[in-house]
């Protein structure tokens, strides 16, 4: 079991670039979602998805998008990538208990 | 919406010390509480949670109470040591099953040997 796996690691995009982040479990969990966390914060979620087809937007959702085609694919779209998206973002699962599984996170940088 | 707070931000402890990490939410409906444990540069992992049913709650050195007309949960670490220097998140989330966690900003905790 891999668990939750992200790509790329790092990314250095340039202002108005786009790019996808992706997002893959191997638990067969149905609920999956899209965290960033600037430095020295929380976590906060941009999107949320509870099955393949139903995606629905968290706290931060604005400049994000977000598809759920398959139970394990969860990528996070981000068009005309600005320097306030700098951050690290993680992507988690979880299946009907409450644990909350992340992935080793991608950090972005938006210059 | 939900809001959590948490002191403090930065807690430096000698080892075999207790230490103790303190949070506030702001909605009343909010029943899970878990605690995340982030090394730095790694994932959060959760270390443990609560349920609004439940006033404490035990895994070794590691114990979370809660105190719902209050509205705050506390993480208590006895015994630290040396690899519990991370930084710790708590959350507050209203569903169950489905999580849409609302976390703290975070205690950068160091226990020194």
């Amino acid at each position: 079991n891999a668990g939750v796996t992200q790509t790329p690691k790092f990314r250095i995009l340039k202002i108005g670039q786009s790019m996808t982040l992706q997002c893959t479990q191997d638990m067969n969990h149905n609920y999956m979602y899209w965290y960033r966390q600037d430095p020295g914060m929380g976590l906060k979620l941009i999107y949320y998805s509870v099955g393949a087809g139903i995606t629905d937007k968290g706290e931060v959702p604005n400049g994000y998008n977000v598809s759920r085609s398959t139970t394990e694919d969860f990528p996070l779209r981000l068009e005309l990538a600005a320097p306030s998206q700098t951050s690290v973002y993680f992507c988690a699962s979880s299946s009907g208990g409450d644990t909350q599984y992340f992935g080793p996170g991608t950090r972005l940088t938006v210059l | 919406g939900e809001n959590v707070e948490q002191h403090p931000s930065t807690l430096s402890v000698q080892e075999g010390d207790s230490a103790v990490i303190k949070c506030t939410y702001s909605d009343s409906a909010s029943n899970y509480f878990p605690w995340y444990k982030q090394e730095l540069g790694k994932r959060p992992q959760l270390i443990i949670d609560i349920r609004s049913n439940v006033g404490e709650k035990k895994d070794q050195r590691i114990a979370v109470t809660l105190n719902k007309t209050a509205k705050h949960f506390s993480l208590h670490i006895t015994e630290t040591q040396p690899e519990d220097s991370a930084v710790y998140f708590c959350a507050a989330s209203k569903a169950t099953g489905f999580q849409k966690l609302v976390f703290g900003t975070g205690t950068r905790l160091l226990v020194s040997p």
